[in-house]
């Protein structure tokens, strides 16, 4: 069965400092996997998504995500946080066009 | 402005009560779905339409009856409403995923429901 597990619900980051936001998947096959994003009272926004083209994916406002299928992993990365980027993230697997959500990372971003 | 939108934005009941939630898109897209997003902010797909033909029905309630008039609308009515129906619900629109596609799927802005 497909699914995505967030390892950490909380993350804290000071502003200016790297972000990793860290996501395993379970698939059968190969899989189509997503990060959304969800700023406070907002809709969900598409960061990026992974079909099989490349393992490494670039997306909005400097995240990327790298696809390992051996950790089955799907981390999302930023270089550098900005105070604007504090939201609930989300790690997502696609099933036959049915979105399957993980349960959400929320970021924090001190000044 | 090219989006998927949803009406209301805030919705507050009692009880008992129908209402329903109302969702457009202008992107083209051949199918839609309605999520629901509980007070720990858990996503769940609810329903899925492809060219207004029902492709996904999760275990919900048969209180919740979606309804797509067109391929650009999504409508949610959901009879004798409850408190544990309070929650964020989202419409959400993408090309045809009835072929096993998996392309992105695009969210309104949510409807917050109520209930009390």
């Amino acid at each position: 069965a497909q699914s995505v597990t967030q390892l950490d619900s909380h993350v804290s980051v000071s502003e200016g400092t790297p972000v990793l936001l860290r996501c395993n998947y379970s698939s059968s096959y190969s899989p189509s996997l997503f990060w959304y994003v969800q700023h406070p009272n907002k809709g969900l926004q598409l960061l990026l998504k992974y079909t099989s083209a490349a393992t490494l994916v670039k997306g909005i406002n400097g995240f990327e995500a790298e696809f390992k299928k051996s950790e089955t992993s799907f981390h999302l990365t930023k270089p550098s946080a900005h105070m604007s980027d504090a939201a609930e993230y989300f790690c997502v697997v696609s099933k036959r066009g049915k979105l399957i959500f993980g349960q959400g990372t929320e970021l924090s971003v001190k000044p | 402005d090219t989006a998927v939108s949803q009406t209301p934005k805030y919705l507050v009941t009692q009880m008992g009560n129908d209402k329903s939630i109302k969702c457009e898109q202008n992107l083209g897209h051949d199918t839609m779905y309605w999520y629901k997003q509980d007070s720990k902010k858990f996503l769940k797909i609810m329903f899925s339409y492809n060219n207004k033909e029902l492709i996904i029905n999760e275990t919900v309630p048969n209180r919740f009856s979606p309804k797509s008039p067109d391929k650009a609308h999504l409508n949610l009515h959901i009879n004798s409403l409850e408190l544990g129906d309070s929650a964020v619900y989202f419409c959400a629109s993408s090309h045809a995923a009835g072929t096993g596609g998996n392309y992105e799927q695009y969210f309104g802005p949510g409807t917050r429901l109520t209930v009390t």
